[in-house]
This record gives structure tokens, C-alpha cells and sequence, in this order.
């Protein structure tokens, strides 16, 4: 484990579920990320939280929906996905977003399929 | 705009060789350079971390170079093992942009043959 745990490891959901992933750090870190990663494609972001408040948005749809309730904890939420969506879901964690020399800790992803 | 370019895309050696991966970025003004490793439909697992003022950094078998101002870094691995066996990810530490402050390459997706 790298410090950041993510749960489930495997989803299957259908189009007109609700679902939720879960991201956890005890890592003393205070800026917390999710990555999309689709078959053949590189990382991409998809939101940043900094001190539990979202800094960025990378036009994801509104399907998704992030929530931080505090620095150690990450979720998202999902609803009406499309099966493009099914893809490798990576939460990644910094020390805080002023803190640019360290690096980043990466958990061990969702793997999610939408049927 | 930050752009990380990692050569070769794939990566076939016996087991036993020595070997270099590259990654090369397009704008030197990094915070520092991470490599990762990461094995089929899992998460990433941070090999090295080199921050902008150091030349290289060492774990074990692995030894990662950084020439900020040329834009390049290597990964070279000492006596490849079956284990090796996985996609390596170069990734810089910008001070933001569309993608936020982590721009991450492509990929060498690295098979060690026994």
C-alpha cells in the first residue's frame, strides 16, 4: 500500500445506478486529485482539491460529482455514466498545491465497467 | 503548454540486459520529475523522485538522471528481471496549466523476457 487507499478495487454498475468511489490518506497531505485512465490513453485529470476546496474542474461532466469532506478523504460520486466511462479511476494525493517539490502518491485505482 | 514525450512506446529485452528509458519535456521550468511504474489495471507506484536542482537520483537497481535544461531524463534499470515487466510513466511538476501541475507522458511499456 502506498499511503492512499482507494475502495472499491472493482465496480460494475449499470447505466442507472448511483455508485460511489472512495479515496483515503493518512498521509498528513492536504491536496487530493482524480485521474481517469482509459484503455490506451494517458492520465487524465479530472478534479483538484487544496485544503478540502476544489481548484479544478477539467470539464468533466456532471455525472461525476466530487466531494471532499475533509483533507483525508475523497469521493465520487456517480450517476447515469455512459460505458465510455468504464475506465481505470486513480486518486492521487500531494502535500498541498504550494508545495510543488514533492511529489505525488497514487493509490491503486477503481477499475470501473459500465454496463 | 508542457508536453512530456517518452521513447521508446514499447520495450523487449531478455532477461539480465541493462536498459534506458527517455522522457523529454518542453518547457525546463519544473518543480521536479517522477517516475512511475505501473503493472496492468492497477495504480502507480512512484520509482523516483527528482527534484529540479538534482542531477540524479538512485533506488536499488534503478537510476534516474535529470539535464533540466535540456529538457531530458533517463531511467536506466541495472540486470532487467522478469518482474520489471510494466509501463513506466514520466511525469513533471509544473506550476499549473489546463492539465493542473502534474503532466505525465505517454508510456514505455517494458517486457522483460525470461
Amino acid at each position: 500500500e502506498t499511503g492512499v487507499t482507494q475502495t472499491p478495487r472493482h465496480l460494475v454498475m449499470g447505466m442507472t445506478n448511483k455508485k460511489s468511489l472512495k479515496c483515503e490518506q493518512h498521509l498528513g497531505h492536504n491536496a487530493m486529485y482524480w485521474y481517469k485512465q482509459s484503455a490506451k490513453k494517458p492520465l487524465e485529470l479530472m478534479f483538484v482539491y487544496n485544503f478540502k476546496e476544489q481548484t479544478e474542474n477539467n470539464s468533466v461532466p456532471s455525472r461525476f460529482s466530487p466531494e471532499c469532506p475533509n483533507s483525508s478523504h475523497l469521493f465520487l460520486h456517480l450517476h447515469t455514466l455512459q460505458p465510455e466511462d468504464s475506465a481505470l479511476y486513480l486518486c492521487a494525493s500531494s502535500p498541498d498545491m504550494g508545495q510543488l517539490i514533492y511529489g505525488y502518491t497514487f493509490g491503486s485505482g477503481t477499475r470501473l465497467t459500465v454496463v | 503548454k508542457q508536453e512530456v514525450t517518452q521513447i521508446p512506446a514499447a520495450l523487449s529485452v531478455p532477461e539480465g540486459e541493462n536498459l534506458v528509458l527517455n522522457c523529454s519535456f518542453t518547457d525546463s521550468a519544473i518543480y521536479n520529475l517522477q517516475w512511475f511504474r505501473q503493472d496492468p489495471g492497477k495504480g502507480l507506484t512512484s520509482l523516483l523522485l527528482i527534484q529540479s536542482s538534482q542531477r540524479e537520483q538512485t533506488s536499488g537497481r534503478l537510476n534516474a538522471s535529470l539535464d533540466k535544461s535540456s529538457g531530458r531524463s533517463t531511467l536506466y534499470i541495472a540486470a532487467s528481471q522478469p518482474g520489471d515487466s510494466a509501463t513506466y510513466l514520466c511525469a513533471v511538476t509544473t506550476s499549473g496549466g489546463s492539465q493542473g501541475n502534474l503532466i505525465f507522458g505517454k508510456g514505455t511499456k517494458l517486457s522483460v523476457k525470461p
